[in-house]
């Protein structure tokens, strides 16, 4: 089925590790987004792209690192983990400003 | 700067009533609004969202929401509440052609037999 699809769904890491999650859309969307979901505090955008080779900061892009080198494909690392980063990780993506967004299915990621 | 508020951080209701879950925003130009669900472990489903026109929008499973420009609200509504609506519901808002939903922190609905 057509969607977003995240790689890992699940990752526990150990401070100070390195790790890149995967974002992929076969819809040909332009935009792609990364949010982080913590309790009581809603989806947080990370970093965002508006298209196959740029990306731009969101609310709280800190210690992430994104790239958007082919449109279907948007990557998020962390350099060097942190246990602030525990959190579940969704991917989303959409084909213009105001169209419907599709969510991917979440990555949890445990920082330990 | 964009931003979005859910002042409530749970509403319970019985099922039979009506239920409302509020939603207030901040933005420059003309927003975008949207509702979404998430289910325990579930990603993100699309309720509804405005646009422009008609400021009553209906959406899935029952659900609308009404846009109210002077007191930047956007609840949501449903006339009949059901035990299978507790889940836990987001407010968003898009500016203009920016391209960032920003999302309000969640209020969790729990409806009651």
């Amino acid at each position: 089925n057509a969607g977003v699809t995240q790689t890992p769904k699940f990752r526990v890491l150990k401070t100070g590790q390195s790790m890149t999650l995967l974002c992929a859309q076969d819809m040909n969307h332009e935009y792609m987004y990364w949010y982080r979901q913590d309790p009581g505090m809603g989806l947080r955008l990370i970093h965002y792209s508006v298209g196959e080779g740029t990306t731009a900061k969101g609310e709280v892009p800190d210690g992430y690192n994104v790239s958007r080198l082919k449109k279907q494909n948007f990557l998020l690392g962390l350099e060097s983990a942190a246990p602030s980063q525990t959190s579940v990780y969704f991917c989303a993506s959409n084909p213009n400003p105001g169209a419907l967004r599709t969510f991917g299915s979440g990555t949890r990621l445990t920082v330990v | 700067a964009q931003s979005v508020a859910q002042p409530e951080d749970q509403v319970n209701v019985a099922e039979g009533n009506p239920l409302t879950v509020k939603c207030t925003y901040s933005v420059s130009g003309n927003p975008y609004l949207f509702w979404y669900v998430q289910y325990p472990n579930r990603g993100l489903q699309f309720l509804l969202k405005y646009i422009t026109g008609d400021n009553l929008v209906k959406g899935s499973y029952g659900f609308e929401a009404e846009f109210n420009k002077s007191q930047t609200s956007f609840h949501l509504k449903k006339p009949s509440a059901l035990v299978s609506d507790s889940a836990l519901y987001f407010c968003a808002v898009e500016s203009g052609n920016t391209g960032k939903l920003i999302f309000g922190q969640g209020t969790t609905l729990q409806v009651k037999p």
